[in-house]
């Protein structure tokens, strides 16, 4: 079955150091995948996406993801944390149907000063 | 630019009354449109999708319906409200046929008491 991981339920970083979250993804082929971050009571908003090309893919706020398809992995990474990235992150892919997008369960990040 | 919105943004319901859950979208015409739940400290379950008028599709067998009177309004419904029905419901949707990002309304935040 389609499933995406994020192994990590919540992780805690310091103010400017850097991070990365993990996700792992099982899928017949290589699907589209997407990171969206989540502000406490607020919707999703898309951070970056992955259809194919560069496996290095940039994003907003600073963020970029890997895609590794030996590892099935697409984790999201940036170089110095700040404290309003503080949030829920998810990472997310595409069914072979296209009708809808498999998430994560998520990984709350907090930042500590 | 497209928008979506949701109302109302917060709802207290006593247990066994109804509910009515609207999204609307503005901007764009036949988009596949979504309703998802978090329940506290959880992540994302799609509750439904549609991708056209009167056509839903469910995911998760439960007391919740959802209806699509327009191309671009979805609604989420109950006739009696369980406990266990509080959560956050996010409404989303993409464009039809791609395998692409989804956009995120603001939320509904449901408390069954």
């Amino acid at each position: 079955a389609q499933s995406v991981t994020q192994p990590d339920i919540h992780i805690t970083v310091s103010e400017g150091a850097s991070l990365e979250l993990r996700c792992n993804y099982s899928y017949g082929a290589t699907p589209y995948l997407f990171w969206y971050v989540q502000s406490p009571g607020q919707g999703l908003q898309l951070l970056l996406k992955y259809f194919s090309g560069d496996t290095l893919v940039q994003g907003i706020k600073g963020f970029e993801a890997e895609f590794k398809r030996s590892q099935s992995s697409f984790n999201l990474r940036k170089p110095s944390v700040h404290w309003s990235d503080a949030a829920e992150y998810f990472c997310a892919a595409d069914n072979t149907g296209g009708f809808k997008t498999i998430f994560g369960a998520g990984t709350r990040l907090f930042v500590k000063a | 630019s497209q928008t979506i919105h949701q109302w109302p943004a917060t709802l207290v319901q006593p247990v066994g009354s109804p509910l009515s859950l609207e999204c609307t979208v503005e901007g764009t015409s036949n988009p596949n449109l979504y309703w998802y739940r978090q329940a506290a400290g959880r992540g994302l379950q799609l509750l439904f999708y549609s991708v056209g008028i009167g056509q839903i599709s469910s995911e998760v067998p439960q007391n919740l319906s959802a209806s699509r009177p327009q191309d671009r309004q979805f609604i989420l419904s109950s006739k009696k409200l369980l406990l266990s029905d509080s959560g956050f419901y996010l409404c989303a949707w993409r464009v039809a046929g791609a395998k692409d990002t989804q956009y995120f309304g603001p939320g509904t935040r449901l408390t069954v008491l």
